[in-house]
């Protein structure tokens, strides 16, 4: 198992600018989901993918989109930046989603300045 | 609404003390039920979880977890704790409607230290 890997670790843009952030998921898992997590907090889900399609989003504007690829890879795009985006973001996949339990990513540190 | 309160943002044992970290959680129905643990700057390792049957569920690194439905509580305890221990530990419900795979409901985490 390679578990699931992020990239990048740390990111710094600036308010107003877009950004993506990747996700690998572990192997044989075709669910994934991405969660933010702000300091001191919880994290929140933001959306999840299963076979390609958006199976579920969280309380999260649009500005916030993804993508998830045929390899079961998948992307968080983040549009309009603000400075309370600035948070570690967290990618998890599943075999079965929340019944097969989540795989955790060490996360993408993003700081908006 | 479904939630997940953790009623102590910070507790401080001895190591070889015994630890027990509360967490309570509202779902209407039978819910999927977690632990995670998060060292500083990383992401979460799972503990242990609790789907149906024994409520009383082993993990991973001495943990165990007992669910409770009457008090809606997942308690998480260990019985000797190690300086390693030292992290911060989320509770999480999953919440699964309709024909979604489910995410999870997190509380707001419980920092753990330990005192030599």
């Amino acid at each position: 198992e390679t578990g699931v890997t992020q990239s990048p670790t740390h990111l710094i843009k600036t308010r107003g600018q877009q950004v993506t952030l990747r996700c690998s998921s572990q192997s044989g898992h075709n669910t994934v989901s991405w969660y933010q997590q702000a300091l001191g907090q919880g994290p929140q889900f933001i959306f999840q993918y299963y076979r390609e399609e958006e199976n579920g989003r969280g309380n999260f504007p649009p500005r916030f989109s993804g993508l998830q690829f045929p390899n079961y890879s998948s992307e968080l795009n983040v549009n309009a930046l603000e400075l309370d985006d600035s948070a570690l973001y967290l990618c998890a996949s599943s075999f079965a989603g929340v019944v097969g339990g989540y795989t955790f990513g060490s996360g993408t540190r993003l700081t908006v300045v | 609404a479904q939630s997940v309160t953790q009623p102590d943002i910070h507790i401080t044992v001895s190591e070889g003390a015994s630890l027990e970290l509360r967490c309570n959680y509202s779902y209407g129905a039978t819910p999927y039920l977690f632990w995670y643990v998060q060292s500083p700057g990383q992401g979460l390792q799972l503990l242990l979880k609790y789907f149906s049957g024994d409520t009383l569920v082993q993990g991973i690194k001495g943990f165990e977890a007992e669910f409770k439905r009457s008090q809606s509580s997942f308690n998480l305890r260990k019985p000797s704790v190690h300086w390693s221990d030292a992290a911060e530990y989320f509770c999480a419900v999953g919440a699964k409607d309709g024909g979604s795979q489910g995410n999870l409901i997190f509380g707001k985490g419980t920092k753990l230290s330990v005192k030599p």
